[in-house]
């Protein structure tokens, strides 16, 4: 059982590339999520997704996209990266408990460096 | 707004108890969770309060008041392990997770 696995794990690029972030889950969660994470800051939601074919915008969505073709996959895409989107960025996907809260397993990480 | 304080940072020695605050106001609150999240590493899930009280786990407790909007979660007999950043979040009215930026605490020996 992988659990959430991202990759790259590190990035460097230069201003205007594009690439995608993966992310696949093998927990059969329905919700998935991408969040920045930057110093001095919470962790801030980019885009989600409660299920497959369903994708929604968080509160710092500008310059990403996201799909979600598959229970299992959610990757994310920085369109033309800025130096702005330098960050660690986490994929989660979450589970409900026994007692109702809704926990995030989250990805290792993935550090991106805009040049 | 929203919004989460946590100190930034704090020290404590090994063996010792520490208390690490939360305080929020979100528009509505549907539950509390706290995170621990080694350094270079993803945050892992520690504790969750939706009623008032005390939540016991081994070392670690987790206390909510929520006609006070606070926090906070104990660690006892701390280990040089538990250094680490602690992150509070709240899930607000429309169930979306708001987070602090976290209080990191070091461990001296």
């Amino acid at each position: 059982n992988a659990g959430v696995t991202q990759t790259p794990k590190f990035q460097v690029l230069k201003t205007g590339q594009s690439m995608t972030l993966q992310c696949a889950q093998d927990m059969n969660h329905e919700y998935m999520s991408w969040y920045r994470q930057d110093p001095g800051m919470g962790l801030r939601l980019i885009h989600y997704s409660v299920g497959a074919g369903i994708t929604d915008q968080g509160e710092v969505p500008n310059g990403y996209n996201v799909s979600r073709s598959t229970t299992e996959d959610f990757p994310l895409r920085l369109l033309s990266a800025a130096p702005s989107q330098t960050s660690v960025y986490f994929c989660a996907s979450s589970y409900t408990t026994g007692s109702g809260a809704n926990v995030l397993t989250f990805g290792a990480g993935s550090r991106l460096t805009v040049l | 707004g929203q919004n989460i304080d946590q100190p930034t940072e704090m020290t404590a020695t090994e063996g010792a108890i520490v208390q690490i605050n939360c305080t929020y106001q979100t528009s509505g609150f549907n539950g509390l969770f706290w995170y621990q999240q080694h350094a270079g590493e993803a945050p892992t899930f520690l504790s969750y309060n939706v009623l008032d009280g005390l939540e016991e786990k081994g070392r670690f407790s987790s206390f909510l008041s929520r006609s006070k909007g606070y926090s906070y979660l104990l660690l006892k007999e701390l280990q040089m392990k538990d250094s680490a950043s602690y992150l509070c979040a709240v899930t607000d009215s429309n169930y979306q997770l708001i987070w602090g930026a976290g209080t990191k605490l070091i461990i001296k020996p």
